[in-house]
């Protein structure tokens, strides 16, 4: 059973407007959130993050937020714009020490793509 | 420059072959892991080396071995591989500090086909 779910393949959305991209995730002991983004033929680039004791953080055109409650996860980004087209992926993980060892599980992504 | 890097970007193997993976990163990072996508489904955690120490073998068949020399390489060596086995294989990397984890990097992947 997958622990984090991106429930939507693909997003297709108009420049300038907003993309909302959603994430569920079941286990309650994850305790950080990211949001990944991937260009094809490259590695998955770390976008934002955010930890369990907040509901929202921003930086530039990109805001992640939790609600804990519903164990949800968003990522709007405002204004899109065409090189956003990418596949993000949200991961959670536990960001304190121990065994952990900093381990993420990933979703399966959502495909991105923004129209000029 | 994800100060991640990986090779050979692409490689086409036949069953009975024999090869490496090899990763470097050049960010002072003490974990390391090996991650394979395979198509329309998500990133799926292989191996995890925490300070050189292997912590997570994630069930992974034994045809996949890890080797972490320091803690700047990591090498993932193959061997009877099966075609299932074709996928992209990531290797990232983090840093553990001031009590936390903090993000991993990822480097561009090496796209391999077993025929």
């Amino acid at each position: 059973d997958q622990q984090v779910k991106q429930n939507s393949p693909s997003l297709s959305v108009q420049e300038g407007r907003i993309s909302i991209l959603n994430c569920d995730y079941t286990n309650s002991m994850f305790d950080y959130f990211l949001w990944y983004k991937k260009y094809p033929a490259e590695g998955p680039t770390f976008l934002i993050s955010i930890s369990s004791i907040k509901d929202k953080n921003e930086d530039g055109r990109f805001t992640v937020f939790l609600n804990k409650s519903a164990k949800h996860l968003s990522l709007h980004i405002v204004p899109s714009q065409p090189g956003d087209s990418a596949v993000y992926f949200c991961a959670e993980g536990a960001e304190a020490g121990g065994t952990s060892y900093g381990k993420l599980t990933f979703g399966q992504g959502t495909i991105l793509t923004v129209h000029p | 420059e994800t100060g991640v890097t990986q090779t050979p970007r692409h490689l086409v193997m036949g069953m009975t072959n024999k090869k490496s993976l090899k990763c470097e990163q050049h960010l002072g990072h003490n974990a390391m892991y090996w991650y394979k996508q395979s198509a329309k489904k998500p990133l799926e955690l292989m191996f995890v080396y925490n300070f050189k120490e292997q912590t997570e073998n994630n069930s992974v068949p034994s045809r996949f071995s890890p080797e972490c020399p320091n803690s700047s390489h990591l090498f993932l060596h193959l061997h009877t591989l099966q075609p299932e086995d074709s996928a992209l294989y990531l290797c990232a990397s983090s840093l553990y500090s001031g009590g936390r984890w903090n993000e991993q990097f990822f480097g561009p992947g090496t796209r391999l086909t077993v025929l």
